[in-house]
């Protein structure tokens, strides 16, 4: 079956840098979600990429879907405190939905 | 408010005891998710469903059981069987049942078995 990988697991950010964490999968994908965890909640929609190429920003988050429909990235620039958590990635596999492992997000003021 | 509610919010239990979390959205969505989350880890899924009276078993389905009676509802058994309970157990809903919309999550439980 599909297997939706994220790296890496861990992210440690100095305040106002920028940093990607990818999202690989195993199989083509119809589409492609990005959800946010803060710690002690549970994961919130951010977006969903369906075209092969597609580029959506969000602010300071920028979000991409890979040509071949394989991968994804989430770039955040000029980190800030409020972007600590965990983000995942998830991709539809016979009809259900499935999650990477996510990564972790630390902020260093 | 429309929404995903699942209660309790901490639950505690002994070992070998079944307990029942509750999972009630009124979102008008047929597909519900069960997934379990451990510290450090991502959501792994024990349990989907489509429509009313029907469910699949999902990656760890062992030790889990579930019933969809109504559309509304979906609640997850934890069973004696299952080896390592103790996790934050998290249930979602979809309106597509192909699994390509957005997830709308509840605030979880928190299962601590002693």
């Amino acid at each position: 079956g599909q297997q939706v990988m994220q790296i890496p697991q861990y992210q440690h950010v100095q305040e106002g840098e920028d940093f990607t964490t990818y999202c690989n999968s195993s199989t083509t994908l119809s589409n492609i979600q990005w959800y946010k965890q803060r710690p002690g909640g549970h994961p919130v929609f951010l977006i969903q990429l369906v075209k092969s190429g597609e580029v959506k920003k969000q602010k300071r988050l920028t979000f991409q879907f890979g040509e071949a429909k394989k991968n994804s990235s989430l770039h955040i620039t000029a980190t800030q405190t409020t972007d600590v958590g965990t983000y995942f990635c998830a991709g539809p596999s016979d009809y259900k939905l499935s999650f990477g492992a996510g990564t972790t997000v630390t902020v260093r003021a | 408010d429309g929404g995903i509610t699942q209660s309790p919010k901490y639950l505690f239990r002994k070992e070998g005891q079944n307990v029942t979390l509750s999972c009630e959205q009124n979102l008008n969505h047929d597909a519900m998710y069960w997934y379990r989350q451990d510290p450090g880890q991502g959501l792994r899924l024990i349990y989907y469903s489509q429509i009313v009276n029907d469910f699949q078993k999902g990656d760890i389905a062992e030790g889990y059981s579930v019933s969809r009676e109504k559309k509304e509802s979906f609640p997850l058994t934890v069973t004696s069987a299952q080896k390592n309970p103790t996790a934050f157990y998290l249930c979602a809903s979809s309106i597509s049942r192909a699994g390509n919309t957005e997830a709308f999550f509840g605030q979880g439980t928190r299962l601590t078995v002693v």
